[in-house]
């Protein structure tokens, strides 16, 4: 299977600190995404990184992409009670794929505490 | 714009029943799918479409049927519903030249006893 894996499963931080998640997948790659989800809500998307591109910044978010060990990291800097939710990455299975079959990881539940 | 909507949010079915989750986007997207969400498992892909017409299977399409009639409307119809079809059931859209960032509908809760 092309599914990423997120690591770790869970992560409890306290406000201000700084949440590291990360995704490791199987195959080649033409994308990766990172979505969150809030308790009882759908995906919103956060950062997409292209296989050529190794670092994507988005306001407190730093996303890396290493090919050569197939993973990517997510950072939140920063961190607020308001980024609680799960984090997932998503990938496609990269040249020749077939358009619109992306591959989900179980995500990181990340709790941030006042 | 309202972005993806589904309907219902809730659903109670008897093993057996069928019935259909409705999907609507307006933005144009011509790209849709539909996904599964059960605990511990992540966000697997049961059917997509890249346009009116045109559908295909994802990772896990058994006992759903999927159409595409119309560039806004994607419903997902159970055929005979399942316990193992119990789950939570996301539909997404975005156009095609970006796939990856898809817009995910709210999402409908299904127990099926």
């Amino acid at each position: 299977s092309q599914q990423g894996e997120e690591d770790p499963q869970a992560l409890s931080i306290q406000e201000g600190e700084n949440a590291t998640m990360n995704c490791s997948y199987k195959t080649s790659i033409n994308n990766l995404q990172w979505y969150r989800q809030n308790s009882g809500r759908g995906l919103v998307h956060l950062i997409l990184i292209r296989s050529n591109e190794r670092e994507k910044h988005s306001g407190r978010l730093r996303v890396t992409l290493d090919t050569s060990k197939k993973s990517s990291s997510l950072l939140i800097t920063a961190s607020r009670a308001a980024d609680t939710a799960s984090y997932f990455c998503a990938t496609d299975a990269g040249r020749g794929s077939t358009l619109g079959r992306l591959y989900f990881g179980r995500g990181t539940q990340l709790t941030v505490w006042p | 714009n309202a972005g993806v909507t589904q309907t219902p949010k809730f659903q109670v079915l008897k093993t057996g029943q069928s019935m259909t989750l409705q999907c609507a986007q307006d933005m144009n997207h011509e790209y849709m799918s539909w996904y599964r969400q059960d605990p511990g498992m992540g966000l697997r892909l049961i059917h997509y479409s890249v346009g009116a017409g045109i559908t295909d299977q994802g990772e896990v399409p058994n006992g759903y049927n999927v159409s595409r009639s119309t560039t806004e409307d994607f419903p997902l119809r159970l055929l005979s519903a399942a316990p193992s079809q119990t789950s939570v059931y996301f539909c997404a859209s975005s156009f095609t030249g970006e796939v990856g960032k898809l817009f995910f509908g709210s999402g409908t809760q299904l127990s099926v006893l």
